[in-house]
């Protein structure tokens, strides 16, 4: 079974505004990442929080993390055309072998 | 200079046939992996293999065949293939340390008809 779940499945909203996605899962992890994909095209790296760390910033993205829930966010400010694409996270499981497991991604659409 | 980089891009095939998709990484990596992504964006993973060696094997038929020549190297071969098998195939790599992301290739949309 998908460890994350993501929602909203899919967000449209203005440019200039900001898009929240949230995420949630299963066990525990060592870190969450979050990924952005463009249509047809490979997974990107965005930004990596480690269990022990609430939040994080990087540009224009804030992450948060809450180990007591299980769940994390992922805050676009100032959202622009160019960000439509589609997100997802993944956690990094305490496991004795590493492995990436995604969520189910959320589609942002930013409308110029 | 592309990190990882995976072909074909695109492959149609028929049911049946036995096909390969190859993936290479110059990032100096120890760890790679394969992904299936289906129609509904869902992201699984399939292999990993850390320097040459299988590390993760997540109940994939065995008809699914990888083979790492060499800790760069992470190719994927498919037996028989069924209609069931089309999606978008990802391969990815890491290093095999905690606290580390992924880089992914462009991805091998695989359609069987």
């Amino acid at each position: 079974s998908q460890q994350g779940e993501e929602d909203p499945q899919a967000l449209s909203i203005q440019e200039g505004e900001n898009a929240t996605m949230n995420c949630s899962y299963k066990t525990s992890i060592n870190n969450l990442q979050w990924y952005r994909q463009n249509s047809g095209r490979g997974l990107v790296h965005l930004i990596l929080i480690r269990s022990n760390e609430r939040e994080k910033h990087s540009g224009r993205l804030r992450v948060t993390l809450d180990t007591s829930k299980k769940s994390s966010s992922l805050l676009i400010t100032a959202s622009r055309a160019a960000d439509t694409a589609s997100y997802f996270c993944a956690t990094d499981v305490v496991d004795s072998s590493y492995k990436l497991i995604f969520g189910s991604g959320t589609r942002l659409l930013v409308r110029p | 200079d592309t990190a990882v980089s995976q072909t074909p891009k695109y492959l149609v095939t028929q049911m049946g046939n036995d096909k390969s998709i190859k993936c290479e990484q110059n990032l100096g990596h120890d760890t790679m992996y394969w992904y299936k992504q289906d129609s509904k964006k869902f992201l699984k993973i399939m292999f990993s293999y850390n320097n040459k060696e299988l590390i993760i094997n997540e109940t994939v038929p065995n008809r699914f065949s990888p083979k790492s020549p060499d800790k760069a190297h992470l190719n994927l071969h498919i037996n028989s293939l069924e209609l069931g098998d089309s999606a978008v195939y990802f391969c990815a790599s890491s290093l095999l340390d905690q606290d580390t992301e992924a880089f992914f290739g462009q991805g091998t949309r695989l359609t069987v008809v």
